[in-house]
């Protein structure tokens, strides 16, 4: 049961554009959100989160949004640079439980 | 300021032999430590988590094993490699209730090739 889903398996974004990934969750009890950053053979590095409370939250060319009603959050980046090329995981848990669920990544290439 | 290492970086291994990656984290105390694969073009799969020394809950049925010996320190462990353990493994630590209201700070990940 597949709880956290990014159903784009890739993205490809002209630089300077902007990007935008998708993920959807299932479970109503999650309530904090994340998202990660993958370089090949490296482990993945936090980028951003946001609590149920919130609906957006920014930082920098970064920002996540929570649509809670249609169990639903995507991350904006603007403008996208090449480095931004890798695979971005969504992340989620559950007050209190004692794991992030993870979706199945997005592979997000910036193209010059 | 907290680091995570583990080791080796890359194994190749036959099937059948064991195996043993592990996981240090310097730097701060009590954390909740996992053990997550990536298989080749799938998510991170979480295997095993620990909130403390000796207590290990795991996550999926599968061929391995992990170990929480010192506060810090956190193996994973196989008798018998199959040829669907290939994958990459990554060691990651939370200071909160595993990540709830958190992140996870991941190693550099280990991979393995079962031959």
């Amino acid at each position: 049961d597949q709880q956290v889903k990014q159903n784009s398996p890739s993205l490809s974004v002209q630089e300077g554009r902007i990007s935008i990934l998708n993920c959807d969750y299932t479970n109503s009890m999650f309530d904090y959100f994340l998202w990660y950053k993958k370089y090949p053979a490296e482990g993945p590095t936090f980028l951003i989160s946001i609590s149920s409370i919130k609906d957006k939250n920014e930082d920098g060319r970064f920002t996540v949004f929570l649509n809670k009603s249609a169990k639903h959050l995507s991350l904006h980046i603007v403008p996208s640079q090449p480095g931004d090329s890798a695979v971005y995981f969504c992340a989620a848990s559950a007050l209190g439980a004692q794991k992030l669920v993870f979706g199945q990544g997005t592979r997000l290439t910036i193209n010059p | 300021s907290q680091t995570i290492h583990q080791w080796p970086a890359t194994l190749v291994q036959p099937v059948g032999s064991p195996l043993s990656l592990e996981c240090t984290v310097e730097g701060t105390s009590n954390p909740n430590l996992y053990w997550y694969r990536q298989a080749a073009g799938r998510g991170l799969q979480l295997l095993f988590y620990s909130v403390g020394i000796g207590q290990i809950s795991s996550e999926v049925p599968q061929n391995l094993s992990a170990s929480r010996p010192q506060d810090r320190q956190f193996i994973l462990s196989s008798k018998k490699l199959l040829l669907s353990d290939s994958g990459f493994y990554l060691c990651a630590w939370s200071l909160l209730a595993g990540g709830g209201t958190g992140e996870l700070f991941f190693g550099e990940g280990s991979r393995l090739t079962v031959l």
